[in-house]
C-alpha cells in the first residue's frame, strides 16, 4: 500500500512569491492533516481536513495560507505572498478515522525555503 | 509554558543500555497520547501509542501518569538502530480537535557501540 506522498520535496522560492505544496494520502483516509516545522521549533498543527471539509483550521498562521481539498483526495497548501518566516518542512498526515487514537500517517514533508 | 516539555538531549549510551525519556503536557483535556520516532530528515512514525494502565513492545515501555500530565518512554538494551529523536505527542483533546496533535520538541538519543 503507498504511503502520504508529497509534492515537491523541496522548493526553494524568492520573498514575495507564490507556491503550491500538494499532499496525497493513503487511499480511503478521510482525514488529512498539515503541519509545519520551523527551524529550531516543534512540529505545529495547521489544519484538519475530514473528507472535503475543514474540520480545524485553528493552526493556520494568517491569510497568506489557504489549504484546498476539492473531492476530498489530494489536498494542497498555497502560501501567497511567501515571506521569509514561512521557511521550514511542510509535512501532511492521513488517517482513516478521526478517533483519538487513531494513527496519522506522516508524508515525507516538503522543505521550503524563501530568500 | 510549552504544551508538550521534553528534554532535548542528547542522550549518548552504549549499546545494551536502558534509556528513559520523560515528557509532560499542559493540556489537561488531551486524551491521547504518543511516542514518535523521527531519523534525521524524515517524517515521523508512530513508535507506540501510550495509555492509561502503561504499555509495553518488546524493548519498549510506556507509562502515563494524567495526574502529574507526565508521559515516559523506556528502552531497554538499546540498538545502535535506535538512534533517533523521539517526539513525545499528545492530542488537543477537545471535541473537533482530537486530530489536532501537539507536538514536543523531541529528545536525540545516539547509541553508540
Amino acid at each position: 500500500e503507498a504511503g502520504v506522498t508529497q509534492f515537491p520535496s523541496h522548493s526553494v522560492i524568492e520573498k514575495g512569491q507564490t507556491v503550491t505544496l500538494r499532499c496525497d494520502p493513503i487511499s480511503g483516509h478521510d482525514n488529512l492533516y498539515w503541519y509545519r516545522r520551523v527551524m529550531g521549533k516543534e512540529i505545529k498543527f495547521l489544519l484538519h481536513f475530514v473528507k472535503e471539509s475543514k474540520q480545524d483550521e485553528s493552526g493556520m498562521p494568517n491569510n497568506r495560507f489557504l489549504a484546498e481539498r476539492t473531492g476530498g483526495t489530494y489536498s494542497t497548501l498555497k502560501v501567497q505572498p511567501a515571506e521569509l518566516e514561512d521557511s521550514g518542512v511542510y509535512f501532511c498526515a492521513s488517517s482513516l478515522r478521526r478517533s483519538s487514537y487513531n494513527e496519522q500517517f506522516f508524508g515525507p514533508g516538503t522543505r521550503l525555503t524563501v530568500l | 509554558r510549552k504544551e508538550v516539555e521534553q528534554d532535548p538531549g542528547p542522550f549518548n549510551v552504549p549499546e545494551g543500555a536502558t534509556v528513559a525519556f520523560n515528557c509532560t503536557y499542559s493540556n489537561s483535556a488531551s486524551q491521547s497520547f504518543f511516542w514518535y520516532r523521527q531519523d534525521c530528515r524524515k517524517e515521523p512514525k508512530l513508535l507506540m501509542s501510550v495509555y492509561s494502565s502503561g504499555n509495553e513492545d518488546g524493548r519498549f515501555t510506556a507509562q502515563l501518569n494524567r495526574a502529574s500530565q507526565y508521559i515516559s518512554l523506556l528502552i531497554r538494551d538499546s540498538k545502535l538502530s535506535d538512534s533517533a529523536t523521539y517526539l513525545c505527542v499528545v492530542n488537543r483533546g477537545d471535541g473537533g480537535s482530537q486530530g489536532n496533535l501537539i507536538f514536543g520538541k523531541g529528545t536525540k538519543l545516539s547509541v553508540k557501540p
